[in-house]
């Protein structure tokens, strides 16, 4: 069956400085990777995907991922974190449906 | 392009009532995915119909149930309500791998 799982509940960042939010998964076959992210009391917003091609994938609002086949990884990151990045991130891997990790709070302190 | 919408955003019901949720996709996306998010089982896949066919379904019980009319909007209904149904639901509505998310329809079940 294929899972992803996010080790971070929280992840507490300064302003300016570099983020990264990780995601491992596990599946059977190409993985179709995305990273969700939810601000509250809103839906899911899209971020980025893998499908195929370049481990390393260029997203919305300056964030990307890279996909490491040999420790099965796709952690999100961004170079310099804003306040305004704080809110929930969602790994996902898509079989039929998508299936969610269960998300890592980013605190962005100014 | 409009987004995926969703009816009602908030809705409060007592416990043995039913509720119908309604999402209309985004324009010329012909699969809607619906989900289920509660702080203790996090984003939980409920069913996804591709051309009012109900194409897949998740691990609830029969009292969530769903139907998707030939526009492409979808309704969701749950009936006979437990205190455990309250949760943000929502819509996802998709074209190829990526699903694009409505804002959830929050369900209080008193």
């Amino acid at each position: 069956a294929q899972s992803v799982a996010q080790p971070e509940d929280q992840v507490n960042v300064a302003e300016g400085n570099p983020l990264t939010v990780k995601c491992t998964y596990s599946v059977s076959g190409n993985p179709y990777l995305f990273w969700y992210v939810q601000y509250p009391n809103r839906g899911l917003q899209f971020l980025l995907k893998y499908i195929t091609g370049d481990n390393l994938v260029k997203g919305s609002y300056g964030f990307e991922a890279e996909f490491n086949k040999s420790q099965t990884s796709f952690h999100l990151k961004k170079p310099s974190a804003l306040v305004s990045d704080s809110a929930l991130y969602f790994c996902a891997v898509r079989d039929i449906e998508l299936i969610f990790g269960t998300g890592t709070r980013l605190q962005v302190f100014p | 392009k409009a987004g995926v919408t969703q009816t009602p955003r908030y809705l409060i019901k007592t416990r043995g009532q039913q509720v119908t949720l309604s999402c209309s996709p985004i324009s010329g996306h012909r699969s809607v995915s619906w989900y289920q998010q509660t702080p203790g089982q996090g984003l939980q896949f409920l069913f996804e119909y591709f051309s009012e066919t109900q194409r897949n379904k998740g691990n609830f019980p029969g009292r969530f149930s769903g139907r998707q009319f030939s526009n492409s909007r979808s309704e969701m209904n749950v009936s006979t309500l437990e205190l455990g149904d309250s949760a943000l639901y929502l819509c996802a509505s998709s074209l190829s791998q990526e699903q694009f998310f409505g804002p959830g329809t929050r369900l209080t079940v008193l």
